[in-house]
């Protein structure tokens, strides 16, 4: 069974530029989490999707960001316009419908580098 | 509100030493505490948890214990191995909310 995969890898972008972030989630897992690390920091919560809908984004910084899933499968996660300040690795993770929260399966992480 | 402070990094380390990433935390109420490790071009991956206090977390020789009355959950190992080079990341769940700390990086030498 494939992992929870993300793309890209690594983004470099200039400030002002536009990135989406792309995550695949595991087949058939409802719940689908962004989260990011800033500068060696903390991983922090971004947002949770429950299939297509948006249970809980509180920890969006502001509107810049904007995440959709569609379908309820992948999940992109549109940086507009990037900020220095958003450079940082975005984890993706992925729970079935009735996993605990902390039974996350995480992706890789994209590496964002806003110059 | 729920935090999490972890051990600044990094840690360098020979084969066979023993391992201490001091993590402690703040919460209301009764918080979940794990640990996270994340390997090189991978994502994380729940290494322990410990659900009420004095429980311990086992997993891959290492150990945590859930101590309340200092508000700890240490991640120790008594003999690191190459292998165990990665971030490890403490992290609590409580009331609906998942915070994680900093991060910690070791590196096993031979």
């Amino acid at each position: 069974e494939a992992g929870v995969t993300q793309f890209p890898s690594h983004s470099v972008i200039e400030k002002g530029q536009t990135v989406t972030l792309r995550c695949d989630p595991i087949s058939g897992h409802d719940n689908l989490y962004w989260y990011r690390r800033v500068m060696g920091k903390e991983i922090k919560f971004l947002l949770h999707f429950v299939k297509e809908s948006k249970q809980d984004e509180s920890g969006m910084p502001n509107n810049r960001f904007l995440a959709e899933r569609t379908g309820g499968t992948y999940s992109t996660l549109k940086v507009q316009p990037a900020e220095l300040e958003d450079s940082g690795v975005y984890f993706c993770a992925s729970s079935p419908s009735r996993a605990r929260t902390y039974e996350q399966y995480f992706g890789p992480g994209t590496r964002l580098t806003v110059t | 509100g729920n935090s999490v402070t972890q051990m600044e990094g990094p840690v360098t380390l020979s084969e066979e030493a023993f391992l201490t990433i001091n993590c402690t935390y703040t919460a209301t109420g009764y918080p979940s505490l794990f640990w996270y490790v994340q390997y090189p071009g991978e994502g994380l991956q729940l290494l322990l948890k410990a659900t009420k206090a004095d429980d311990k977390g086992s997993n891959k020789g290492f150990e945590a214990t859930y101590r309340k009355e200092t508000t700890s959950f240490h991640l120790e190992k008594g003999s690191v191995q190459v292998s165990d080079s990665a971030v490890y990341f403490c992290a609590l769940y409580n009331n609906n909310d998942m915070r994680f700390g900093a991060g910690t990086r070791l590196t096993v030498k031979p």
